[in-house]
């Protein structure tokens, strides 16, 4: 069975300061790995995913993602927080022919 | 490019009604998902659709039922509902079924149980 944790339920970071939302998996094959967030009322937005290739991953509105294959994480990460980043962000694995699973989520606070 | 429309999006039903919510995928887009969003449970797998064939499916009693229709707008189906369903239910769409391509959600509907 596939399974997303993110260990931290919230996460606090001062503005201007680099931050990183963790995410570990466990799945059998070589999984699809996302990043959505999710602000309030709202549905949830696309950030990035790793599909093969270049373990670090570029995607929007600054935000990275590093792939580490032994250690089965996809660590989120941004270099500098902004407060307007502070939102629900959640990990997600989907194997091959298998349905998206996410993660519990991680409340990030980006303090002024 | 229009998103992800659900509707609609707040609802109040009894317990023991049924309730239907609809979604319209992304133009072009032939696969359809379904989450239940509660904040005990996080995020839900419901269902999966890919041109109007179930693909995969959640643990989730079979109270809850779902289907795509030829232009991939998709529907799911409560009966019977409970205190417990109170919850946001969240539809994704995506271009195709090959897993890679990323989910594009819905804003959701807010059902709420009395």
């Amino acid at each position: 069975a596939q399974s997303v944790a993110q260990p931290e339920d919230q996460v606090n970071v001062a503005e201007g300061n680099p931050l990183t939302v963790k995410c570990t998996y466990s799945v059998s094959g070589n999984p699809y790995l996302f990043w959505y967030v999710q602000y309030p009322n709202r549905g949830l937005q696309f950030l990035l995913k790793y599909i093969t290739g270049d373990n670090l991953v570029k995607g929007s509105y600054g935000f990275e993602a590093e792939f580490n294959k032994s250690q089965t994480s996809f660590h989120l990460k941004k270099p500098s927080a902004l407060v307007s980043d502070s939102a629900l962000y959640f990990c997600a694995v989907r194997p091959p022919a298998r349905q998206l699973t996410f993660g519990s989520g991680t409340q990030l606070t980006v303090l002024p | 490019k229009a998103g992800v429309t659900q509707t609609p999006r707040y609802l109040i039903k009894t317990r023991g009604q049924q309730v239907t919510l609809s979604c319209s995928p992304i133009s072009g887009h032939r696969s359809v998902s379904w989450y239940q969003q509660t904040p005990g449970q996080g995020l839900q797998f419901l269902f999966e659709y890919f041109s109007e064939t179930q693909r995969n499916k959640g643990n989730f009693p079979g109270r809850f039922s779902g289907r795509q229709f030829s232009n991939s707008r998709s529907e799911m189906n409560v009966s019977t509902l409970e205190l417990g369903d109170s919850a946001l239910y969240l539809c994704a769409s995506s271009l195709g079924d090959t897993g890679y391509t990323e989910a594009f959600f819905g804003q959701g509907t807010r059902l709420t149980v009395v």
